[in-house]
């Protein structure tokens, strides 16, 4: 089983619907969860993160995460095509091991 | 401005040679990570480094090398025994502070490395 797994894309959605993104992990030691929002040949920037269980709003980001069932989601309300991008999950580790999914390609149609 | 700094952005060498990435940041981050990314796919951890002289092999270390002389510092050399080393490489940062678990990775622009 991989450390981080996303569910397989690419995800597409029309302008005003909402994305929703999983993330699945193996180790249940992981102790923090992070979004990364990667545009075509741009280094990832982080988009929400979420350390305890539930959810976590900020803007039209939610990041929801049960730790029994090991996985992590994050929702994107009323969706813009500057919203088309690729996202990774990431996870850490008490060891400082931050591991990363292969990421969703989501894509907003006008 | 704090940031992480890679350079240069694009590398090109010949298979064979060894080339070495550099990774600058003045964040005053202990943590320091390198990943590789291929087309289409996610980031995979080459090394990381969480305090000065002290590194730890990632996932996909062989063929790689690094050093933590410095605290701003994690140079990243891709040595001619890594099979594929044509990629882009991200150098991170975090803090490993109080309540360190909680501190997200801060990237450097990335260099893009070719070899051919």
């Amino acid at each position: 089983q991989k450390e981080v797994e996303q569910n397989s894309g690419p995800l597409s959605v029309p302008e005003g619907a909402i994305a929703s993104l999983n993330c699945t992990y193996s180790d249940r030691g992981s102790q923090s969860f992070f979004w990364y929002r990667q545009y075509s040949g741009k280094s990832p920037e982080l988009i929400m993160s979420i350390y305890s269980n539930g959810d976590k709003e900020d803007g039209r980001f939610t990041a929801q995460l049960n730790k029994a069932s090991q996985y992590v989601s994050l929702l994107i309300r009323d969706s813009q095509p500057s919203d088309s991008a690729t996202y990774l999950c990431a996870v850490i580790r008490a060891n400082s091991k931050l591991t990363f999914g292969k990421g969703i390609t989501l894509s907003v149609r006008p | 401005d704090g940031g992480i700094t890679q350079s240069p952005k694009y590398l090109f060498r010949k298979e064979g040679q060894n080339v070495t990435l550099s990774c600058e940041q003045n964040l005053n981050h202990d943590a320091m990570y390198w990943y590789r990314q291929d087309p289409g796919q996610g980031l995979r951890l080459i090394y990381y480094s969480q305090i000065v002289n002290d590194f730890q092999k990632g996932d996909i270390a062989e063929g790689y090398s690094v050093s933590r002389e410095k605290k701003e510092s994690f140079p990243l050399t891709v040595t001619s025994a890594q099979k594929n080393p044509t990629a882009f490489y991200l150098c991170a940062s975090r803090d490993r502070g109080h309540l360190s678990y909680n501190s997200p990775l801060h990237f450097g622009n990335g260099t893009r490395l070719t070899v051919t």
